[in-house]
């Protein structure tokens, strides 16, 4: 059973540049969460995709967007990359009919230079 | 608004003692708490939940959660501690029983000594 599985691990980027980040839910979860954690702080949340709208977001700017596709995979891309920018970006799948736990990928770090 | 903090930056125990890591929430209406780890360089692994039910709740590795209504609290803990035990852990809260918003704490270091 294919947990949640994120891509790429690693990059870096340059201020001023666009990222896109890809997130596959685990098997058989139709909601996906994406979260920004800095270093030496908690997960803060960014938003949430569920029949391929966006459902929730927090207090990020609309340089963040998302889309999720038929398959419940999910991108996030954010636009004009700050040097604030830098942090593990977190993808977190869920099930909306049974399930109240998300359970999270191994995470993308992002560095912006 | 729904809010969890950890007040404990860092808790020390040393290998067999029991440990406890403290969480305080706050949240509009029911509270669905839950327990992370996070391992260096990793995402974060799911330990246990609380929606509703028995107060003490058991999770993965041995650990298990006490959540209080009347204090507000859900401490995470463990009988016997093992140095692999040693991690971050999250606390984290929503007031939603689907998989929205949640809100996580600062964290705890757990150090483990042998």
């Amino acid at each position: 059973d294919a947990g949640v599985t994120q891509s790429p691990t690693h990059l870096i980027k340059t201020r001023g540049q666009q990222v896109t980040l890809r997130c596959s839910p685990k098997s058989g979860h139709d909601t996906v969460s994406w979260y920004q954690q800095a270093l030496g702080q908690g997960p803060q949340f960014i938003f949430q995709y569920y029949e391929e709208e966006e459902r929730q977001r927090g207090n990020f700017p609309d340089r963040f967007s998302g889309h999720q596709f038929p398959n419940y995979s999910s991108e996030l891309n954010v636009n004009a990359l700050l040097l604030g920018d830098s942090a593990l970006y977190l993808c977190a799948s869920g099930d909306s009919i049974s399930g109240n736990t998300i359970y999270f990928g191994e995470g993308s770090w992002l560095t912006v230079v | 608004a729904q809010s969890v903090a950890q007040p404990e930056d860092q808790v020390n125990v040393a290998e067999g003692n029991p440990l406890t890591v403290k969480c305080t929430y706050s949240v509009s209406g029911n509270p669905y708490l839950f327990w992370y780890v996070q391992y260096p360089n990793r995402g974060l692994q799911f330990l246990l939940k609380y929606i509703t039910g028995d107060n003490l709740v058991k999770g993965s590795y041995g650990f298990e959660a006490e959540f209080n209504k009347s204090q507000t609290s859900f401490h995470l803990k463990k009988p016997s501690a093992l140095v692999s035990d040693s991690a971050l852990y999250f606390c984290a809260v929503r007031d939603l029983p689907d998989a929205g918003k949640s809100t996580f704490g600062d964290g705890t270091t757990l150090t483990v000594k042998p």
